[in-house]
């Protein structure tokens, strides 16, 4: 499979503690891209990189959460002090380079769900 | 916050009718997409139109946009079973790389 993979796919934790996320793009995509969609809404942007440089972060995005792509090429979404306000589905997605056939689509991951006790 | 509403927010139809969905968004774009979404599940591209099109096909899909409205139409046409999801348009504005999503409508296709 060369489509986008996110680990864990389900993941339960109680308040107050921290998870990591992880999202494995589609090879020589260099746009990496994470949202997050809570029951009955629409996905919304949390943070976009481009190879390793994150250029662009949602308002979203609190000091709890963190997100690195040191090579690339995988991606990590941390969130420390989880709250249940963050229980949600957080979907991975990327995007081939400027040019590159297909280069306008983001193709996402099948997420992870998150559920904070 | 979300910039693209879509309407209806639920459609239930038989096996064989067509199914339109409507999306309204508020700024400049680049680009609409449209995905499709299977209950819990990650998001499906189905077809993306440039904002100097007007419509465009993909086998069974049919979407239009206009600009000057600031709304786009998704038609499946001939629905099946399978047809059964969540169908969310993007935009992507002019500038920035982001998709900003409506909040989908609810496709039920009866057999």
């Amino acid at each position: 499979d060369t489509g986008v993979s996110q680990d864990p796919r389900h993941k339960i934790t109680k308040r107050g503690q921290n998870v990591t996320f992880r999202c494995d793009p589609i090879s020589e995509h260099n746009r990496l891209y994470w949202y997050r969609q809570t029951l009955g809404q629409g996905p919304e942007f949390l943070t976009y990189f481009q190879n390793e440089a994150q250029l662009e972060k949602s308002r979203l995005l609190s000091d709890r959460f963190s997100a690195e792509r040191p090579k690339g090429s995988f991606s990590t979404l941390e969130i420390q002090r989880t709250e249940q306000g963050d229980s949600a589905m957080y979907l991975c997605a990327s995007r081939p380079r400027w040019g590159a056939r297909g280069g306008e689509t983001q193709y996402f991951g099948p997420g992870t769900r998150l559920l904070v006790l | 916050s979300q910039q693209g509403e879509e309407d209806p927010q639920a459609l239930s139809i038989q096996e064989g009718e067509n199914a339109t969905m409507n999306c309204s968004y508020k700024t400049s774009i680049n680009n609409l997409q449209w995905y499709r979404q299977n209950s819990g599940r990650g998001l499906v591209h189905l077809i993306l139109i440039r904002s100097n099109e007007r419509e465009k096909h993909s086998g069974r899909l049919r979407v239009t946009l206009d600009t000057s409205k600031k709304s786009s139409s998704l038609l499946i046409t001939a629905s099946r079973a399978a047809d059964t999801a969540s169908y969310f348009c993007a935009t992507k504005e002019t500038s920035g790389s982001r998709l900003t999503f409506g909040e989908g409508t609810q496709l039920t296709v009866n057999p």
